[in-house]
């Protein structure tokens, strides 16, 4: 059974950092693509990252330059590292596994991250 | 980038009726497109993958078409746990993007 399970969230003030954390059970994190996507609180989904299996990476326009996607192949685990942040990346960050053409088939429950002072 | 116009942004209907969802990307994007279901609180469902493909396990109410800008879910006969929001994903290329979303509301 594929579990993926968030964690790292939390109240962070403008401008600090956090980083997100996406364990893997029943799938190897470095075979497969993974993606990050985000939901603020009543907005819709939004896409923030994938890495490839490969270690190619991109990011949405909303956060590039701050946020960097990253794994741990011995730990089966992926990361979002979160620099610079601003109230408007306050959301429930979630993690998928990616097999493209739109098929993102397992997704972790979520980890809030609220950025207040 | 690639923009997802969805279509309605809410809906009412009852159960038993047909309900069609619409996605149109703003450039093509061949068949690279997912339909997801969320419901408060949880994380989405992927229901539809490739425009047309039906995820294991998903009830076959559920139909997607459509290739190029425009595309089509599809659920025949609306049941009570469809009620729901539903968002389009493309992934043709990066950054991705997803709709509005619709929200499915009980008449």
């Amino acid at each position: 059974e594929v579990q993926l399970v968030e964690s790292g969230g939390g109240l962070v003030q403008p401008g600090g950092s956090l980083r997100l954390s996406c364990a893997a059970s029943g799938l190897t994190v470095s075979d497969n693509y993974m993606s990050w996507v985000r939901q603020a609180p009543g907005k819709g989904l939004e896409w923030v990252s994938i890495i490839y299996s490969g270690g190619t990476t991109f990011y949405a326009d909303s956060v590039k330059g701050r946020f960097t996607i990253s794994r741990h192949n011995s730990e089966n685990t992926l990361y979002l590292q979160m620099n610079n942040l601003t109230p408007e990346d306050t959301a429930v960050y979630y993690c998928a596994r990616d097999l493209r053409s739109g098929r993102k088939d397992y997704w972790g429950q979520g980890t809030r991250v609220t950025v207040s002072s | 980038a690639i923009q997802m116009t969805q279509s309605p942004s809410s809906l009412s209907a009852s159960v038993g009726d047909r309900v069609t969802i619409t996605c149109r990307a703003s450039q093509g994007i061949r068949n690279d497109l997912g339909w997801y279901q969320q419901k408060p609180g949880k994380a989405p469902k992927l229901l539809i993958y490739a425009a047309s493909i039906l995820q294991s396990g998903v009830p076959s109410r559920f139909s997607g078409s459509g290739s190029g800008t425009d595309f089509t879910l599809t659920i025949s006969s609306l049941q009570p746990e469809d009620f729901a929001t539903y968002y389009c994903l493309h992934d043709y290329n990066y950054p991705a993007s997803f709709g509005q979303g619709t929200k499915v509301e009980i008449k």
